[in-house]
């Protein structure tokens, strides 16, 4: 049962243009928002980050839209460049404590390619 | 700091053979995570340590999977007997305890582990 989902397995974008990510969830109970970057090789970092009680979250070229009422979340970068290249992953979970705390629930990554 | 440390980085094993992947945690972190990466589910939490104790292993696919933390700078994952479907990466993540928690986990460059 896939909790977040990222239905996107890839995406393709030309360097400069706007780049849109996105992710849906099912459990109402998800509070806080993640998106992860990781490069081949590599293990994920952090990217940017939301919490419920906002719609959106902007750090520098990232800017992450969360809509409650859809459970949808998106992350959009601009202007695209082609160190952004990576794979993508949304993640979700509940902050407010017992046994769920600290506990990331990951969609499937997409694949974000940006050519020059 | 050298981050969260993983070895071995690729392992290659035959089916039924057992299989032992280590991580060292980032020094003075409190929360520690193990988890497999498959194109299909993309990331999945296994199992999280909270002070060298295990608080979730839910994820934990079946028996064959075992996790431990001896203490604050070691933790081991095992599989006995090996399967050629857990052939994945296999991530360690850790965090120091501050809210949120959950944008500050640092994941370690993984383990591809797989099994002929």
């Amino acid at each position: 049962d896939q909790q977040v989902k990222q239905n996107s397995p890839s995406l393709s974008v030309q360097e400069g243009r706007i780049s849109i990510l996105n992710c849906d969830y099912t459990n109402s109970m998800f509070d806080y928002f993640l998106w992860y970057k990781k490069y081949p090789a590599e293990g994920p970092t952090f990217l940017i980050s939301i919490s419920s009680i906002k719609d959106k979250n902007e750090d520098g070229r990232f800017t992450v839209f969360l809509n409650k009422s859809a459970k949808h979340l998106s992350l959009h970068i601009v202007p695209s460049q082609p160190g952004d290249s990576a794979v993508y992953f949304c993640a979700a979970t509940n902050n407010a404590g017992g046994t769920s705390y600290g506990k990331l629930t990951f969609g499937q990554g997409t694949i974000l390619t940006v050519h020059p | 700091d050298a981050g969260v440390i993983q070895s071995p980085r690729h392992e290659v094993t035959e089916m039924g053979q057992e299989v032992t992947l280590r991580c060292k945690p980032i020094s003075g972190h409190d929360y520690l995570f193990w988890y497999r990466q498959t194109m299909m589910r993309g990331l999945e939490l296994l199992i999280y340590f909270n002070n060298n104790v295990p608080i979730d292993d839910s994820g934990m696919p079946e028996d064959r999977f075992s996790a431990k933390m001896p203490n604050a700078s070691f933790s081991t994952l095992k599989i006995q007997p090996s399967e050629p479907r857990d052939s994945a990466v296999y991530f360690c993540a850790s965090s120091k305890d501050r809210r949120p928690l959950t944008d500050t986990q640092y994941f370690g460059p993984g383990t591809r582990l797989t099994v002929l």
